[in-house]
């Protein structure tokens, strides 16, 4: 079955970096664009970045755009996150999360999430 | 910075219907298709709606979506007490180019 394993997560002081990962497994991942949401803890969610089947085209949320990078390598089934000048403001779960080709921007499958703490 | 707005909370006894709006605009709802997530405490997010009003393998037809012009709905017949949860909707804004969510809707089993 489908399966998403994020990690990379931890507690990382402001205006350091982070480097999220996440391993897919179950379906064939070449095929399937690929997001990244967020949720701060008991708030609601966001979209953070996406990433097209061949890594062709990224799109970000306002909030991390020029700050975030988001890439893929499709010979070990990985999608990544790169957070640099991180904020407090990034603070939450971050979840990787597998958009089917022809699914309308439907989440069809997410990870459990990695936690990001931006603090002194 | 939700542009889709929803509810922050709805209600109703058990075999109620409930009903979840969810509004947008053109450059999101009135041309995108939307989605809905149901999401326990604890828990990763699960596709309960896709497409406006496709249910996913596996989700109960007590739940139902629709759309109409830039808003969209999610209805919940029959109402469970396992359907407590937070509900979001979400559809691709093309002048963003990025997926919005709505701020969700949490649900309450009186």
């Amino acid at each position: 079955q489908v399966q998403l394993v994020e990690s990379g997560g931890g507690v990382v002081q402001p205006e350091r970096s982070l480097r999220l990962s996440c391993i897919a497994s179950g379906f064939r991942f070449s095929n399937d664009a690929m997001h990244w949401v967020r949720q701060p803890s008991g708030k609601g969610l966001e979209w953070v970045a996406v990433i097209w089947y061949d890594g062709s085209v990224t799109h970000y949320a306002e909030s991390v755009k020029g700050r975030f990078t988001i890439s893929r390598d499709n010979s070990k089934n990985t999608v990544y996150l790169q957070m640099n000048s991180l904020r407090a403001g990034d603070t939450g779960l971050y979840y990787c999360v597998r958009d089917p080709s022809g699914s309308g921007w439907a989440f069809e499958s997410w990870g459990q999430g990695t936690l990001v703490t931006v603090s002194s | 910075q939700s542009v889709l707005t929803q509810p922050p909370s709805a209600s109703g006894t058990p075999g109620q219907r409930v009903t979840i709006s969810c509004s947008g605009s053109s450059s999101n709802i009135g041309n995108r298709f939307v989605n809905w997530y149901q999401q326990f405490p604890g828990t990763a997010p699960r596709l309960l709606i896709s497409k406006n009003d496709q249910r996913p393998s596996g989700v109960p037809d007590r739940f139902s979506g629709s759309k109409s012009g830039t808003s969209a709905s999610l209805a919940i017949s029959g109402l469970r007490s396992e359907d407590e949860a937070d509900y979001y909707c979400a559809a691709w804004d093309e002048s963003l180019s990025g997926v919005l969510f709505g701020g969700g809707t949490k649900v309450t089993v009186l």
